[in-house]
């Protein structure tokens, strides 16, 4: 089975600090996501990844990015985090090798205060 | 100010009932959909997928149907069980690379009476 992993289930933290989401993923997945939901918006995609150290900007991007160091690690930076910022943060990884199925991580319930 | 999300469309239905979730999908190029359920406080799991060279296909219990000239989707749940009480997310996608990315419905939620 497919297992993706977030790093926190739930988060609090305050206006102006730099937030580390982290995302690992153990199926040799090529390609990751970070997705923001909230209610009644559904699943808005913020960046992906095709590989390592490649990053690609989703829907909306601004106020965050991105970092792929390693295949299985896919890690989201709120570089200075805004109350507009809350929100379940859901990670997700595919195969490369066909099939567009996403393994979603359980997310994380960040509160910016 | 904050704004205020939108209410999600809500299915009730009694246990051991059929119950039909619907979706209009947006892009007449997609070529793939699935069908997600999330329970709360849960990540995404996929339930059941459909090409877009098929009009019907069937998991256990469950059944999606694709009508590519009104572009919905509907997946249909036998003898509903409280279990399946979750939000229900369609996704479609147009291909390879880049246009793989899923776009994904706003949700419905199913809340099943004992």
């Amino acid at each position: 089975d497919v297992k993706v992993t977030q790093s926190s289930r739930y988060l609090v933290k305050r206006t102006g600090e730099k937030v580390f989401l982290e995302c690992v993923q153990d199926m040799d997945h090529e390609n990751m996501f970070w997705y923001r939901q909230d209610p009644g918006l559904g699943l808005r995609l913020i960046y992906f990844s095709y590989d390592v150290k490649m990053k690609e900007k989703g829907d909306i991007p601004e106020g965050y990015s991105v970092s792929r160091e390693k295949k299985e690690r896919f890690s989201l930076i709120l570089e200075s985090a805004s109350t507009n910022q809350t929100s379940m943060y859901l990670c997700a990884s595919r195969s490369g090798a066909g099939g567009f199925e996403q393994f979603f991580g359980p997310g994380t319930r960040l509160t910016v205060l | 100010g904050e704004s205020v999300g939108l209410h999600l469309p809500t299915l009730s239905v009694q246990e051991g009932d059929n119950s039909i979730i619907n979706c209009a999908y947006s892009n007449s190029a997609s070529d793939y959909f699935i069908w997600y359920k999330q329970e709360s406080g849960k990540g995404p799991q996929f339930i059941i997928d459909i090409r877009s060279n098929m009009d019907k296909r069937q998991g256990q219990r469950v059944t999606v149907l694709l009508n590519k000239t009104v572009k919905h989707l509907s997946l249909q749940i036998a003898a509903t069980q409280p279990g399946d009480s979750a939000v229900y997310f369609c996704a479609e996608t147009m291909g390879g690379g880049s246009q793989g990315n899923l776009i994904f419905g706003k949700g419905t939620k199913l809340s099943v009476k004992p």
